[in-house]
């Protein structure tokens, strides 16, 4: 069955660094996938988008890699902020239908002052 | 910037009845979808709703559960008999077309069911 994997369920990082976040899928052929940002009792907001053929892709501050071979995408944030804490959410569509997501369980980011 | 509003933000509820969560969509939206989150758990699809009718749905949108476009702007999803387990945060959603584009979120009603 299909599965998506945020290999850590909380990360803690100092002020000004860089957070890396990962996201690992198995029995997907996605085109595309999605990252979103969740704060506590909200909905998740979208980040970014990456297709397949896109290796890379920059938002600001935010960059994420898309790896088909390693069925892996990283994403990360530099020169991170106490306003980055949040849990960020990685998510996959079915391939068809209506296109709904998949998504991780995510991964909650504490940047420490 | 346009979003999707959901109502009400709370809701609490007895077991075996029934509640009716709304949701607006982003105006020129096609698509539009419910989730849910069970505290601490991921996000999980329940159905999706495209042309006044479903396009998908999950397992765990069974036969208690209805969704309804009554009007050109709202969007509901039911829930016939309520159950303890029914108890999460219940996320709509909409997308501009078919293509494999962003969904935006609302912010959520969050139904507590005793």
């Amino acid at each position: 069955s299909q599965k998506i994997e945020q290999n850590s369920e909380a990360l803690n990082i100092q002020e000004g660094k860089t957070a890396t976040l990962t996201c690992n899928y198995t029995n997907y052929s996605p085109a595309y996938l999605q990252w979103y940002r969740q704060d506590p009792g909200r909905g998740p907001v979208f980040l970014l988008l990456i297709r397949e053929n896109e290796k890379e892709k920059r938002k600001e501050r935010l960059k994420v890699t898309f790896d088909t071979t390693l069925k892996q995408s990283l994403f990360h944030i530099t020169a991170s902020q106490p306003a980055d804490s949040a849990t960020y959410l990685c998510a996959l569509d079915d391939g068809a239908g209506s296109y709904q997501l998949t998504f991780g369980k995510g991964t909650k980011l504490s940047v420490i002052p | 910037e346009p979003e999707v509003t959901q109502t009400p933000s709370h809701q609490v509820t007895q077991m075996g009845q029934e509640v009716i969560l709304r949701c607006v969509p982003i105006s020129n939206h096609l698509y539009f979808y419910w989730y849910r989150q069970i505290l601490g758990q991921k996000v999980e699809f329940l159905v999706s709703f495209y042309n006044n009718e479903i396009s998908e749905k999950s397992e765990i949108f069974d036969d208690q559960f209805s969704v309804e476009r009554p009007d050109g702007s709202n969007f509901t999803l039911k829930i016939r008999s309520t159950k303890l387990e029914d108890s999460a945060m219940y996320f709509c959603a909409s997308k501009l077309g078919r293509a494999r584009e962003t969904q935006y979120f609302g912010p959520g009603t969050r139904l507590l069911v005793l």
